[in-house]
């Protein structure tokens, strides 16, 4: 079993649509989750960046952690088409540097 | 804040060429950078852990003599492709963390994608 399983899509969504991801992991001592957004040809860009299981709002985005669950989301509220992009879901624990990744989850939002 | 900059965004070169590759923190300090590898329609993966006046630990089956890092100040470190083949050619991303704890999270640069001819 991969430490890190998210459904790599690609999931396509009318504009104003939300846009909801999500991962699941398996390794319990994950203390830290991330959300990165890459768009092609470029580097992943940090979103969100939790620690505590609950919701962590940031304008349209907001990242759900649920630590009992092993579970994450990360939903996107009145979705443009510049959202379209590889999604990344990230997260490691206190001491270790690696990032264990999912493989992205591919958006498209359609005007 | 915490932005990376990464230099060249692009490089094409020959068979047998040595290439180097920046990563630059440019609004705070970085003790530990990162050094990534990833291919089309695929998630990165670490290549090397790059720490500031100490030698870099390498993932294992990345050849610490064909990838050579420096990281020889707190905003800079460079990954050098010695004796480029085209299998070599990827997008290689450098990310660095803003400070000394494991719990911030790393930024990412805009990546680097090199053709070997």
């Amino acid at each position: 079993q991969k430490e890190v399983e998210q459904d790599p899509g690609p999931l396509s969504v009318p504009e104003g649509a939300i846009v909801s991801l999500n991962c699941t992991y398996s390794n319990s001592a994950f203390q830290y989750f991330m959300w990165y957004r890459q768009y092609s040809r470029k580097g992943p860009e940090l979103l969100m960046y939790t620690y505590s299981s609950g919701n962590k709002e940031d304008g349209r985005f907001t990242a759900q952690v649920d630590k009992s669950s092993k579970y994450i989301s990360l939903f996107i509220r009145d979705s443009q088409p510049s959202d379209s992009a590889t999604y990344l879901c990230a997260m490691n624990h206190y001491g270790n540097n690696r990032l264990a990744f999912g493989k992205g989850n591919q958006v498209v939002v359609i005007p | 804040g915490a932005v990376v900059s990464q230099h060249p965004s692009w490089v094409i070169c020959k068979s047998g060429t040595s290439v180097k590759i920046e990563c630059r923190s440019l609004d705070f300090q970085a003790t530990t950078m990162f050094w990534y590898r990833q291919f089309p329609k695929q998630s990165l993966m670490l290549m090397a852990t790059s720490n500031e006046g100490s030698k870099a630990t390498y993932e294992q089956g990345v050849e610490k003599d064909k990838f050579l890092i420096n990281h020889a100040s707190l905003t800079l470190s460079t990954l050098t492709v010695t004796s480029a083949h085209p299998e070599d050619s990827s997008f290689y991303i450098c990310s660095a963390r803003d400070g000394d704890t494991v719990n911030q999270p790393q930024h990412f640069g805009d990546g680097t994608r090199l053709s070997i001819l």
